[in-house]
C-alpha cells in the first residue's frame, strides 16, 4: 500500500526558506502512472494546490507561488521536496505531499494523501 | 477566493441524501475530469471520487459523482453522523496544466 510522509521544520521565520521532504513507501516514485504534489491548507480553510513534479524532473507549478516555489525529486531515496523562499505569515498552513493519478498522460485525482505537516512562520 | 465555486454548507438528517455542487467555468471543467475528496475533522483529504463519477476501492457506494457541462456534483445517501465532514471538488486544468480545488462544503448531518 503506497503511503508518503512529510518531513521537516514545524517553524520558519519569515522571509527564510520553508524546506520539506516527503518519503514515499510501499511504491516506486518513478513509476510512470504517477505524478508527486504538494498541497497545503491555512488554518481554518481551504485546499490550495502548490504544485506538481514528474520522476523525470519536469514541474507545474501554482502561478501565485511560482516565483518563490521549487518541486525537486530523488529518485534515490524515492523522496521529493519542497521548498518555498520567501515566506511570510500567509504561508503558514498544514502542507500535504500527495500522489496524482495519470490521465492521458497528465496529472488527475490526488491519492493517497500523506498526513500533513503544520509549518508555522513567525519570528 | 477558490476558482470551483461549492456552497458553502449543506445539511441533512440522517439516512437522508444531500448533494453538494461544483461549478467552475469552460476553461477548467471542459473536457477535465472531476474528483471529490472528503476531510474528516483534524485527518487529510481522502479522495472519495475520480474521473467524475469512479469510487476508489473501499469506498461505499453511498458516494457517487457526476459532470455536465461546467459543474459536478457529489451525491451521498444513506447519510451517517461519520459523514460530517468538509468536502472538496478539485480537477487537472489542463490548458494551463494547474490544479485547482473548491473553496469547500461542510456537510452537517442533523
Amino acid at each position: 500500500q503506497l503511503q508518503l510522509q512529510e518531513s521537516g521544520p514545524g517553524l520558519v521565520k519569515p522571509s527564510e526558506t520553508l524546506s520539506l521532504t516527503c518519503t514515499v513507501s510501499g511504491g516506486s516514485i518513478s513509476s510512470s502512472s504517477s505524478y508527486w504534489g504538494w498541497i497545503r491548507q491555512p488554518p481554518g480553510k481551504g485546499l490550495e494546490w502548490i504544485g506538481t513534479i514528474f520522476y523525470t524532473g519536469g514541474t507545474y507549478y501554482n502561478p501565485s507561488l511560482n516565483s518563490r516555489v521549487t518541486i525537486s525529486v530523488d529518485t534515490s531515496r524515492n523522496q521529493f521536496s519542497l521548498k518555498l523562499r520567501s515566506v511570510t505569515a500567509a504561508d503558514t498552513a498544514v502542507y500535504y505531499c500527495v500522489r496524482q493519478g495519470v490521465n492521458l498522460f497528465t496529472p488527475s485525482w490526488f491519492d493517497p494523501w500523506g498526513q500533513g505537516t503544520l509549518v508555522t512562520v513567525s519570528s | 477566493q477558490s476558482v470551483l465555486t461549492q456552497p458553502p454548507s449543506v445539511s441533512a438528517a440522517p439516512g437522508q441524501k444531500v448533494t453538494i455542487s461544483c461549478s467552475g467555468s469552460s476553461s477548467n471543467f471542459g473536457d477535465n475530469h472531476v474528483s471529490w475528496y472528503q476531510q474528516l475533522p483534524g485527518t487529510a483529504p481522502k479522495l472519495l471520487i475520480y474521473e467524475n463519477n469512479k469510487r476508489p476501492s473501499g469506498i461505499p457506494d453511498r458516494f457517487s459523482g457526476s459532470k455536465s457541462g461546467t459543474s459536478a456534483t457529489l451525491g451521498i445517501t444513506g447519510l451517517q453522523t461519520g459523514d460530517e465532514a468538509d468536502y472538496y471538488c478539485g480537477t487537472w486544468d489542463t490548458s494551463l496544466s494547474v490544479g485547482v480545488f473548491g473553496g469547500g462544503t461542510k456537510l452537517t448531518v442533523l
